[in-house]
């Protein structure tokens, strides 16, 4: 299995610019979460989907985020229109279960200028 | 209210020497998972281990291995004969049984795991 994967591996845009970020999980995995990591706040989950349904979206910072799972097999998080504190790494996390510990991607990382 | 405690903020030790990573949770639950996750400067995070709070025995998988104490609420990390490339940070999480599918885990702060050579 390749992994989770996340694309891009890197994204420098403008303040105010759309950012599209994407995820594939492992196949199988039924729960999917996005987190942002970054040196002030740590590892913050932001969204996370069950059966690609969107449990709990309380750690979504605001409105200009947003997040969807079309299918078992793809996740996008949005952010628009984007600020420079938006800067991070952003993860995408896979599971089956929940409890049998998530597989992450390699990350995200997201400069905002 | 769950929350996880990593006191070390940074360790460095020598190569070759002994060193355990402490971790304290706190939960009412009664059925949870402990996890550790390393984080290396390239910057994934990887999986190392997932404990549930009915097996108290002590894990051991080569240089690395766990001690979890339910009286104590630790779950502390050891590794022996450290190496170069251990250095990381490293992450304790806890996650109460799943309900409503709810899986979140609840992050510890990390660790950073200096080796010097």
């Amino acid at each position: 299995d390749a992994g989770v994967i996340q694309s891009p591996r890197h994204e420098v845009t403008e303040m105010g610019q759309e950012v599209t970020l994407r995820c594939k999980p492992i196949s199988g995995h039924n729960s999917l979460f996005w987190y942002r990591q970054t040196m002030m706040r740590g590892l913050e989950l932001l969204i996370y989907f069950n059966n690609n349904v969107p449990i709990d979206d309380s750690g979504m910072p605001e409105d200009r985020f947003s997040a969807k799972m079309p299918n078992a097999s793809f996740s996008t998080l949005k952010i628009q229109p984007s600020e420079p504190r938006d800067s991070a790494v952003y993860f995408c996390a896979s599971s089956f279960g929940g409890n049998n510990g998530y597989t992450f991607g390699s990350g995200t990382r997201l400069t905002v200028v | 209210a769950q929350k996880v405690t990593q006191a070390q903020t940074e360790i460095s030790v020598v190569e070759k020497e002994d060193v355990t990573l402490d971790c304290v949770y706190e939960t009412r639950d009664t059925t949870y998972y402990l996890f550790w996750y390393k984080q290396p400067p390239s910057g994934e995070l990887v999986f190392l281990i997932r404990r549930n709070s009915f097996d108290e025995q002590n894990e051991i998988s080569g240089r690395y291995s766990w001690n979890f104490q339910k009286s104590t609420s630790s779950f502390n990390f050891t590794i022996t004969a450290s190496q170069v490339v251990d250095s990381a940070v490293y992450f304790c999480a806890l996650q109460k049984a799943p309900m409503d599918s709810n899986y979140q885990l609840i992050w510890g702060a990390g660790t950073k795991l200096i080796i010097k050579p």
